[in-house]
């Protein structure tokens, strides 16, 4: 089946943690993208990576670390610089973004600071 | 500043009873409009992509619409499993990549 997969679904870190979050995808979409998801608030982008090899920063992306050695993953690391990292964090992939392309999103990682 | 506002922030519905949620946007050039639907504690879920003012688009009990400043989402006698956050995000011209601006959607409650 093809699809998009997060792990871990709940993540729980300690105050100077830096914690990865992993996200796979095998729809062969170029482009990725991570979320992050607050009560009462929009999506806001962190990160995104059109091509293998190259990421850009999102609206938010202080705090937060990315690598895409592989068109099929692209892990997000929160680092302890992350102030307030407790959020929902979803994974997206589509097209490259010469055209209109579709955002297909994970089941996302739930992400609480103890 | 390219901006997405939903309305209302919560909507409570009886089984069978219609409504419509509301989707005002503004950009300074539109290149698609996406609603996506989001149960509690998943990723949003895909609903449909509008391109132009006058366009609509159908599945099951949902139809989205799109005008110049704004997108409908009609719900037609909605069932409790409709019951989710709807979510609404553009798609502006200028960005240089597959930019998405939500908004902070709207959570239906569909009762029995």
């Amino acid at each position: 089946d093809g699809g998009i997969t997060q792990s871990p679904k709940y993540l729980f870190r300690k105050e100077g943690q830096n914690v990865t979050l992993s996200c796979e995808q095998n729809l062969n979409h170029d482009a990725m993208y991570w979320y992050r998801q607050d009560p009462g608030q929009g999506l806001r982008l962190i990160y995104y990576s059109q091509i293998v090899n190259d990421f850009q920063k999102g609206d938010i992306a202080e705090g937060y670390s990315v690598s895409r050695e592989k068109k099929e993953s692209f892990p997000l690391t929160v680092t302890s610089a992350q102030k307030n990292p407790t959020a929902f964090y979803l994974c997206a992939s589509g097209g490259s973004g010469a055209s209109t392309d579709t955002q297909y999103f994970g089941p996302g990682t739930r992400l609480t600071v103890l | 500043e390219d901006q997405v506002t939903q309305s209302p922030e919560a909507l409570r519905l009886q089984e069978g009873e219609s409504s419509s949620l509301n989707c005002s946007y503004t950009v300074s050039g539109l290149r698609g409009l996406f609603w996506y639907r989001q149960d509690p504690g998943k990723g949003p879920e895909f609903l449909f992509t509008l391109y132009s003012a006058g366009e609509e688009k159908e599945k099951e009990r949902l139809k989205a619409t799109l005008t110049k400043k704004e997108s409908f989402l009609h719900i037609t006698a909605p069932k409790p499993e409709d019951s989710a956050t709807y979510l609404c995000a553009v798609q502006p011209t200028s960005g240089g990549y597959n930019k998405l601006i939500f908004g902070a959607g709207t959570r239906l409650a569909v009762h029995p």
